[in-house]
């Protein structure tokens, strides 16, 4: 069964500083990969996401992820955090692939940015 | 084109009451999934409509329900609520055969 891992319930950083927040899968079929970000009170919105293509993927407001089989890790990353990057942060792997089956989330990383 | 929206935004309830939550999809979307989200918790998937049918259902007791109209808007129904229902529900839609779902702002629901 499909399962996620993220390490770091909470993460915190700098202002400028990398952001790096993990992510490890488990997957009987090929993964389709995704990373969402929730701010407070809102609902999930989708940063990017990894469907078999390239390996390094970019998403939204400057987020990347890169997709490492035999690690199975998906971690994303930032170069230089903003505040406006605080939020928290959700891995998810799709159990049948994309739309066609139901997303399995991580219990998220809640990153906080200090200025 | 609209997002997915979701009605109300707050809600509360007394234990073994009945309540429906509503969902409207994107524009263009003709599957919808609903997800329970509980304080501190990645959300956990209820069940996906497709065509109005059920196309997949998660680890949830038959209490909680769904609908699919025509239109693709949705409702997630919960019947005898218990206090462990207290969480926030997220509906997210999609196009069958696409790889990607786009959420809603979420229905808080508080049972007491």
């Amino acid at each position: 069964a499909q399962s996620v891992t993220q390490l770091g319930s909470h993460v915190s950083v700098s202002e400028g500083a990398l952001v790096l927040l993990r992510c490890n899968y488990s997957s009987s079929v090929p993964p389709y990969l995704f990373w969402y970000v929730q701010y407070p009170n809102q609902g999930l919105q989708l940063l990017l996401k990894y469907t078999s293509a390239a390996t390094l993927v970019k998403g939204i407001n400057g987020f990347e992820a890169e997709f490492k089989k035999s690690e199975t890790s998906f971690h994303l990353t930032k170069p230089s955090a903003h505040m406006s990057d605080a939020a928290e942060y959700f891995c998810a792997v799709s159990e049948r692939g994309g739309s066609q089956g139901n997303l399995i989330f991580g219990k998220g990383t809640k990153l906080s940015v200090k200025p | 084109e609209t997002g997915v929206t979701q009605s109300p935004t707050h809600l509360i309830k007394t234990r073994g009451q009945q309540v429906t939550l509503r969902c409207s999809s994107q524009s263009g979307h003709n599957t919808v999934s609903w997800y329970q989200q509980a304080l501190g918790q990645g959300p956990q998937f209820i069940f996906q409509y497709y065509r109005e049918e059920e196309n997949g259902r998660g680890n949830f007791p038959p209490r909680f329900s769904g609908l699919q109209f025509p239109n693709y808007s949705s409702e997630l129904n919960v019947n005898a609520l218990e206090l462990d229902d207290s969480a926030l529900y997220l509906c997210a839609s999609s196009f069958q055969g696409e790889d990607t779902q786009y959420f809603g702002p979420g229905t808080r629901l508080t049972v007491l």
